[in-house]
């Protein structure tokens, strides 16, 4: 089936610093690819998304690109806020009833 | 205008009660979802309707039943609560085709006592 996996946190960072979180995926054919963003106390939002091979998604700072030849989508940001602390979910979806499946979300924490 | 709107926020109620939790989407997409978040953020799929239709059923308890009277409402009803119910339930809507993109609710956290 299909499975995410995105690398455990919390990751602590200092204000500007660089920020990647790794995630990786199993899947038949070819995945949509997304980022989500979970701020204290709200709903999941979409940050970016990516639906074929060699896109780049990009939102707000953030990137990340589909490489399907490491089934990777890193999440990528230059220089975090404090207003970046979050938990961050990597997906996937798939054509059959659009099912996400996440990864196990990563909090970060941005320290000013 | 909320894309999606999940009711109640809150819900506290004791072991063995009946719950409902109500969703509406104003996005006009014919796909809804319920998904589980545990205390660790673990975020599991539990059911899915396309246009009233229910489409995804993963392994949840039959004390869960979704009912989907239009293709704008997804309720959750919960019979015999039980501690391990204790989550943050979260509606979405998506957009048509493979490139779905889920719009979510605020979640309704449940705590069971």
């Amino acid at each position: 089936g299909n499975s995410v996996t995105q690398m455990e946190g919390p990751v602590t960072l200092s204000e500007e610093a660089f920020l990647t979180i790794n995630c990786t995926y199993t899947a038949t054919g070819y995945p949509s690819l997304f980022w989500y963003v979970q701020y204290p106390g709200e709903g999941l939002q979409l940050l970016l998304k990516a639906t074929k091979a060699d896109d780049k998604g990009s939102n707000k700072g953030f990137e990340a690109t589909y490489r399907k030849e490491t089934t990777s989508f890193h999440l990528e940001k230059g220089s975090v806020q404090v207003s970046d602390s979050a938990v961050y979910f990597c997906a996937l979806g798939k054509a059959a009833g659009n099912k996400l499946t996440f990864g196990g979300g990563t909090r970060v924490l941005v320290k000013p | 205008d909320t894309a999606v709107s999940q009711t109640p926020k809150y819900l506290v109620t004791q072991m063995g009660n009946d719950k409902s939790i109500k969703c509406e989407q104003n996005l006009g997409h014919d796909t809804m979802y319920w998904y589980k978040q545990d205390s660790k953020k673990f975020l599991k799929i539990m059911f899915s309707y396309n246009n009233k239709e229910l489409i995804i059923n993963e392994t949840v308890p039959n004390r869960f039943s979704p009912k989907s009277p239009d293709k704008a409402h997804l309720n959750l009803h919960i019979n015999s609560l039980e501690l391990g119910d204790s989550a943050v339930y979260f509606c979405a809507s998506t957009t048509p085709g493979q490139r779905a993109e889920a719009f979510f609710g605020q979640g309704t956290r449940l705590t069971v006592v």
